[in-house]
């Protein structure tokens, strides 16, 4: 069974850091592509940020361009999220999603639980 | 950026009835890189479409989805009790990718 799981999540400071991570099963972890999809308290979906299999190729929406670093261990059947200079805009549930389809251009066909980040004072 | 618009925003519907749900794009999309998701309250969404038309795994055929250029449709034949839930597109032709605003599809 393919399985996503997402953790590190949290309360933290407006400039804070936190890093999640997503532990992946079931699946040829380094045959596919990874992303984070956030999804602020009643709102709708966002991308946030796609890397491929081998880590060649990495794409961040505008919004976390410079705050956020994706990255992964294929060794580990694991991805991260670094989240720098954290705002109050950043607060949502961060789902992991693998990517299906060509390079970069990916839609999302297994999703984890969703780790909630909540970035107050 | 591809904004992709959903309407209607909300669709009040009996079980039974027929859901015909619309995404729009502000430029023209390949139908290879149009999908669908669901969401239920509580829940990470679901593929339910990708390629405009192709169904994921264990989909049934009630859904189906439609559409080229800039205009798509998902349409659920027979609504279930368990089909009331959050509809929502995504293009994935190009960075960055992008989601509409989502359907709600509630029971009348």
């Amino acid at each position: 069974e393919v399985q996503l799981v997402e953790s590190g999540g949290g309360l933290v400071k407006p400039g804070g850091s936190l890093r999640l991570s997503c532990a992946a099963s079931g699946f040829i972890f380094s045959n596919s592509g990874m992303n984070w999809v956030r999804q602020a308290p009643g709102k709708g979906l966002e991308w946030v940020s796609s890397i491929s299999s081998g880590s060649s190729y990495i794409s961040y929406a505008d919004s976390v361009k410079g705050r956020f670093t994706i990255s992964r261990d294929n060794t580990k059947n694991s991805l991260w999220l670094q989240m720098n200079s954290l705002r109050a805009e950043d607060t949502a549930v961060y789902y992991c999603a693998r990517g299906s389809g060509s390079y970069g251009n990916y839609y999302f066909d297994c999703w984890g639980q969703g780790t909630l980040v909540t970035v107050s004072s | 950026e591809i904004v992709l618009t959903q309407s209607p925003g909300t669709l009040s519907l009996s079980p039974g009835e027929r859901a015909t749900l619309s995404c729009r794009a502000s430029q023209s999309v390949s139908s290879t890189y149009l999908a669908w998701y669901q969401q239920k309250p509580g829940q990470a969404p679901s593929l339910l479409i990708y390629g405009a038309s192709s169904r994921a795994t264990g989909i049934p055929d009630r859904f189906s989805g439609s559409g080229s250029g800039t205009d798509f449709t998902l349409t659920i034949s027979r609504l279930e009790p368990e089909d009331f839930a959050v509809y929502y597109c995504q293009h994935y032709g190009s960075s960055p990718l992008t989601f509409g605003g989502g359907t709600k599809v509630e029971i009348k």
